[in-house]
């Protein structure tokens, strides 16, 4: 399948702090979508980006669809203990996700 | 509402045994989807089933791995001859919309 290359692997961030990660390809997608998963569940999507360029803002979530359609970010600012967590981005085309590795944020209190 | 269920939500398996993983979808939801998720990885897509439509079987890694869907509904994941690189954890999404698919818990699956 198409592979997504999600950085950083992991963080330990300080509350309070603004975060970022991010996700490229070498593929377009014509959706980019950012999911948060915790232990023993599935994946919660967070913000789904559909035109190449956008900004996107979910509280203190904010993405954006990169202007080739090959990458995104995620930011989250302000970070708190409930924010921990493994972040995924995922690209869409059709109907099938390709999902990144994965960003697991922890946060010290 | 009622979310996306999966059962058993844990599964130990001997090598060689046959596994059945069932995933009960979103009612209404008529595309349903199964991930595997290896540990430390992100989803790798394994089957689609969109309505009355033929699956997409592309991500089944082998031939020992099939997936059902009856009545529009219920969905059941088989795998045959359980290998322990088979050992994951198998998650089922469904959707109205492609790009919004709401996932259930998962199954962990260990092959001993």
């Amino acid at each position: 399948g198409q592979q997504l290359n999600q950085s950083p692997q992991s963080m330990f961030i300080q509350e309070g702090e603004d975060v970022s990660m991010n996700c490229t390809s070498s593929s377009i997608f014509n959706t980019w979508l950012w999911y948060k998963q915790e232990p023993g569940e599935g994946p919660v999507l967070l913000i789904a980006l559909y035109k190449a360029g956008e900004l996107t803002s979910n509280g203190r979530l904010t993405a954006q669809f990169g202007i080739t359609r090959k990458d995104s970010f995620l930011n989250i600012s302000a970070s708190i203990p409930s924010d921990v967590g493994i972040y995924f981005c995922a690209g869409l085309n059709d109907y099938k996700l390709s999902f990144g590795a994965g960003t697991t944020v922890t946060v010290r209190a | 509402g009622a979310g996306v269920s999966q059962s058993p939500s844990n599964k130990v398996t001997e090598k060689g045994k046959d596994v059945e993983l069932r995933c009960d979808p979103i009612s209404g939801h008529t595309a349903l989807y199964w991930y595997r998720q290896s540990l430390g990885q992100g989803l790798e897509f394994l089957i689609y089933f969109q309505g009355n439509s033929a699956p997409d079987k592309s991500g089944l890694p082998s031939d020992r791995f099939s997936a059902e869907r009856t009545g529009g509904s219920v969905s059941t994941l088989t795998i045959q001859r359980t290998q322990q690189e088979d050992s994951a954890v198998y998650l089922c999404a469904s959707s109205l919309v492609f790009y919004e698919q709401y996932f259930g818990p998962g199954t962990r699956l260990t092959v001993t």
